[in-house]
């Protein structure tokens, strides 16, 4: 069975600054990958996904994702932060016959300030 | 609709009360998800329904917890005799359910129901 892990639980970073959140996976195979983002009261919302192909992935909201194979990771990152990035980021992963339910990571709570 | 609703979007129940939460998926959207989300921790599938076939109930920690979907839109999470460690934010969603693997699809979540037993 795949597994996720977030190694932050809490990040802070100044408004501008550079962002990138961890995600490390563990599966057999080749996964499928995903990061989701979800502010305060709301439910979860789809930033980017990787299936196949290019193993940088381009998102909404100005994120991007690496798949890195050799490192079993699938790091969110965003060159500059907003302040309305502040919310909590799950990364998910899944498995090529989308027949298993996604396996989520516990959550890395952003905090950004001024 | 425009997006998933849930409701009631907050419970407070006595421990041993039965609950209902329900779940408006996407107009159109075969696929729904149920998952509960507890403080500090990821989301835990539940359960998950695609069009007729019948549902992925693995995720499901006891016998106490069920949901059915009426007409293969509207579904409705039930849990019996409610314990204080089902307090929680449950999570719907649903997605369109075109692909084989439902799964690996694109899922539009709902706000949540935040369930507190006493």
């Amino acid at each position: 069975a795949q597994s996720v892990t977030q190694p932050d639980i809490h990040i802070t970073v100044s408004e501008g600054a550079s962002l990138e959140l961890r995600c490390n996976y563990s599966y057999g195979a080749t996964p499928y990958l995903f990061w989701y983002v979800q502010s305060p009261g709301q439910g979860l919302q789809l930033l980017l996904k990787y299936f196949s192909g290019d193993t940088l992935v381009q998102g909404i909201k100005g994120f991007e994702a690496e798949f890195k194979r050799s490192q079993s990771s699938f790091n969110l990152r965003k060159p500059s932060v907003h302040w309305s990035d502040a919310a909590e980021y799950f990364c998910a992963v899944g498995v090529k016959s989308g027949n298993t339910p996604l396996v989520f990571g516990k959550g890395t709570r952003l905090s950004v300030i001024a | 609709g425009a997006g998933v609703s849930q409701s009631p979007s907050n419970k407070v129940t006595e421990k041993g009360k039965d609950v209902e939460l329900r779940c408006d998926p996407i107009s159109g959207h075969t696929a729904l998800y149920w998952y509960r989300q507890s403080l500090g921790q990821g989301l835990e599938f539940l359960i998950y329904f695609q069009g007729n076939s019948a549902p992925d109930k693995s995720g499901l920690p006891s016998d106490r917890f069920s949901a059915e979907r009426t007409g293969g839109s509207v579904s409705t999470l039930t849990i019996q005799r409610t314990q204080q460690e089902d307090s929680a934010v449950y999570l719907c969603a649903s997605s369109s359910g075109g692909l084989a693997g439902g799964y690996q699809e694109t899922q539009y979540f709902g706000p949540g129901t935040r369930l507190l037993v006493l």
